[in-house]
């Protein structure tokens, strides 16, 4: 069965940076576009970017350029995100999720990663 | 970016009845050379990561029970829970996936009168 398992939880302080994974098994890694989104707590959702995890073409949405990079490992099928000089307001549970095209929605998801910044 | 919009905020409905949540986005999301809407529905329970209820603004995902449905186009959808269980007590988010960034409504919190 399809599985995306993350990285677990993690504490940061301001000014440092984390790297989270994501690792897919049950179907095969490079058909599907990893996508990353994270969750304030009691907040809504907000999308982070995306990966295409067989030439490693991205789109970050504009207000994480330059403070995310999204990269995958075709050869352990997981895919990474760094986010640096995290601040408090980045505390959130982050989730990657597939689909199966740059245009689709995310019909799997992780089951979220924890990032607190304190 | 396209900004999505939901209503209401929150709602109570008793079981058994008609649950009804709009969405709406800024630029419509409709691609006229396939005539399809670029618009999907999630839903997500406390502790858990969101779970793809509908796509193409009315197509349910399969395994969701079929009381859940999808309907509207261009920049107006609503997403309709015929008769309200239990279970479905969520917050319900709707998803633009046709221009990047792929922005959600901010949510609908459903609950049981």
């Amino acid at each position: 069965q399809v599985q995306l398992v993350q990285s677990g939880a993690e504490v940061k302080k301001p000014g440092a940076s984390v790297k989270i994974s994501c690792k897919a098994s049950g179907y095969t890694f490079t058909r599907y576009y990893m996508y990353w989104v994270r969750q304030a707590p009691g907040q809504g959702l907000e999308w982070m970017g995306l990966i295409n995890p067989t030439d490693g073409r991205r789109n970050y949405a504009q207000k994480f350029q330059g403070r995310v990079t999204m990269t995958s490992d075709t050869s352990t099928s997981t895919v990474y995100m760094e986010v640096t000089s995290l601040r408090s307001e980045d505390t959130a549970v982050y989730y990657c999720a597939r689909s199966l095209g740059s245009h689709l929605p995310h019909d799997y998801w992780g089951q979220g990663t924890l990032v607190t910044v304190s | 970016d396209i900004v999505m919009t939901q209503s209401p905020d929150s709602l109570a409905v008793s079981l058994g009845e008609r649950a009804t949540i709009n969405c709406e986005s800024s630029h419509s999301v409709l691609y006229t050379s396939n005539n399809k809407n670029y618009l999907a529905w999630y839903q997500q329970k406390p502790g858990q990561p969101p779970k793809l209820l509908i796509s193409w603004a009315s197509s349910r995902e399969s395994g969701v029970p079929d009381r859940f449905s999808g309907s509207g186009s261009g920049t107006d959808f609503t997403l309709t829970i015929s008769s309200l269980q239990a279970e479905d007590v969520a917050v319900y988010y709707c998803q633009q996936y046709s221009s990047p960034p792929f922005t959600f409504g901010p949510g609908t919190k459903l609950d049981i009168k």
